[in-house]
C-alpha cells in the first residue's frame, strides 16, 4: 500500500502545453510539499500545503500552480510549458515537520 | 536560512570496506535530521531520523550520529556492498515545516 503515491510517473509532452501532475497520500498528514530536481540532482522546494492552505511558496513561475482540494491532495498544474521546465517532480508529505516521506517522482520531459 | 552541505559530493571505495558520509547544517535549532537514499531515477528512501535530543540511531550497518552543538551528522556503513551504491541526501527541517536538503553524496562500491 503505497504511502505517498503521484501519477503520472512519466509525461513527455510538447513546449507550450498544459499538464497536470496528481499526488495523494494515505499517512494522514497534514502537510504536503511539491519538489523539483533538475538534471544536477538538487532537490528544490516548490510549494508545501498545510491542511489544504498554501504556506511556502518559493519563487516559481506563475505557470505553476498547486491546488490542494483535500489534505491527502496536492495536485500541480503547468500551464504553457517550457523546456527548462523539464525535470523530475517529487510531492512528499509530514506531520509537523516529523518524517518526510517522498512519492516516486514524475518525470517530466518537454521537446 | 539554514544551509546544509554534504562532503565529499562523489565517493568510491571497494567493497567491504566501513565509509563515513557527512552532512554540515548552518543552525543547529533544529527538531530532528533525515538521511535519505536515491537510487538513479527511483524517489528518495528514507533510511534514518535522529531526534534532536538522540546521539544516534541505529538500522542494520547504518550508523547515524548527530551533533547539533558543531552542526555535524554522519552516516556510517559498515561492510559496504555493491548495492549500497546509490545518492545520499541529508536534510533538516525548519519551524515552519520546510525541509532543507544538501547537495548528495554520491557513493559507488566496487566489487
Amino acid at each position: 500500500d503505497t504511502a505517498v503515491s503521484q501519477t503520472p510517473k512519466y509525461l513527455v509532452t510538447q513546449m507550450g502545453n498544459d499538464k497536470s501532475i496528481k499526488c495523494e497520500q494515505n499517512l494522514g498528514h497534514d502537510t504536503m510539499y511539491w519538489y523539483k530536481q533538475d538534471s544536477k540532482k538538487f532537490l528544490k522546494i516548490m510549494f508545501s500545503y498545510n491542511n489544504k492552505e498554501l504556506i511556502i511558496n518559493e519563487t516559481v513561475p506563475n505557470r505553476f500552480s498547486p491546488k490542494s482540494p483535500d489534505k491527502a491532495h496536492l495536485n500541480l498544474h503547468i500551464n504553457s510549458l517550457e523546456l527548462g521546465d523539464s525535470a523530475v517532480y517529487f510531492c512528499a508529505s509530514s506531520q509537523l515537520a516529523r518524517e518526510l516521506f517522498f512519492g516516486e517522482g514524475s518525470r517530466l520531459t518537454v521537446l | 536560512k539554514q544551509e546544509v552541505t554534504q562532503i565529499p559530493a562523489a565517493l568510491s571505495v571497494p567493497e567491504g570496506e566501513n565509509l563515513v558520509l557527512n552532512c554540515s547544517f548552518t543552525d543547529s535549532a533544529i527538531y530532528n535530521l533525515q538521511w535519505f537514499r536515491q537510487d538513479p531515477g527511483k524517489g528518495l528512501t528514507s533510511l534514518l531520523l535522529i531526534q534532536s535530543s538522540q546521539r544516534e540511531q541505529t538500522s542494520g550497518r547504518l550508523n547515524a550520529s548527530l551533533d547539533k552543538s558543531s552542526g555535524r551528522s554522519t552516516l556510517y556503513i559498515a561492510a559496504s556492498q555493491p548495492g549500497d551504491s546509490a545518492t545520499y541526501l541529508c536534510a533538516v527541517p525548519d519551524t515552519g515545516n520546510q525541509f532543507y536538503f544538501g547537495t548528495g553524496t554520491s557513493l559507488t562500491v566496487i566489487p
